[in-house]
């Protein structure tokens, strides 16, 4: 079954430290990826893509085809990162579901 | 403000009743999708139209059902509320099926 894991529901970092935000995922064929975030009081927005290979905001996040991963990293975490993220593969195959992670809620503490 | 639109902001109904939730998609994106946000289980994909058409299903129970009407809004109805549905239900929409989502501010129910 295609599925997507994000093994940490909850990471606290401090400011300046780097962080990492696991993402797993188990589907056929090459799934295309995103990572979304939600801050405070605020509606999901994408953060980055990995088709579009950018950096947003200081995240960066490759695609590990062999360990099957894709994790959001930042080198030096700030207090504005706090918020929930979720990973979100697509898949190419027509038809088939968005289906998001878990959700991980990044804590920067000052 | 990414453009879609979620009415009503919230909603608190009691055990047993009916609500409609309603979402207006961006100008020009054809697909939508409907999602449950709650403590315990996080975001939850529902359901997914494109231009009217049922596109992909998700966990979503029989007493929830939805819709996407000729101009492209769509409607979730949830029925036989129970204490569990209390949630934030989000709305999103997309220009074609795999593209970047816009997410509604979501509708927050409170069942009593």
């Amino acid at each position: 079954a295609q599925r997507v894991t994000q093994p940490e529901k909850l990471l606290s970092v401090f400011k300046g430290a780097p962080v990492e935000l696991k993402c797993n995922y188990s589907y056929s064929g090459s799934p295309e990826l995103f990572w979304y975030v939600q801050y405070s009081r605020q509606r999901l927005q994408l953060l980055l893509r990995h088709i579009s290979r950018e950096s947003i905001k200081g995240f960066t996040a490759d695609l590990n085809k062999g360990e099957t991963s894709f994790h959001l990293k930042k080198p030096f975490a700030q207090e504005e990162d706090s918020a929930m993220y979720y990973c979100a593969p697509h898949s190419d195959n027509a038809g088939n579901m968005l289906t998001f992670g878990g959700g991980t809620r990044l804590m920067v503490k000052p | 403000d990414s453009g879609v639109t979620q009415t009503p902001k919230h909603l608190i109904t009691a055990t047993g009743q009916r609500v409609t939730l309603r979402c207006s998609p961006r100008s020009g994106d054809l697909s939508v999708y409907w999602y449950q946000q709650s403590l315990d289980q996080g975001l939850q994909f529902l359901i997914q139209y494109y231009n009217g058409e049922e596109r992909a299903k998700g966990n979503i129970l029989e007493r929830f059902s939805a819709q996407q009407f000729p101009d492209l809004h769509s409607e979730l109805n949830l029925s036989s509320l129970e204490l569990g549905d209390s949630a934030l239900y989000f709305c999103a929409s997309s220009v074609a099926i795999h593209n970047e989502q816009f997410f509604g501010p979501g509708t927050r129910l409170t069942v009593l």
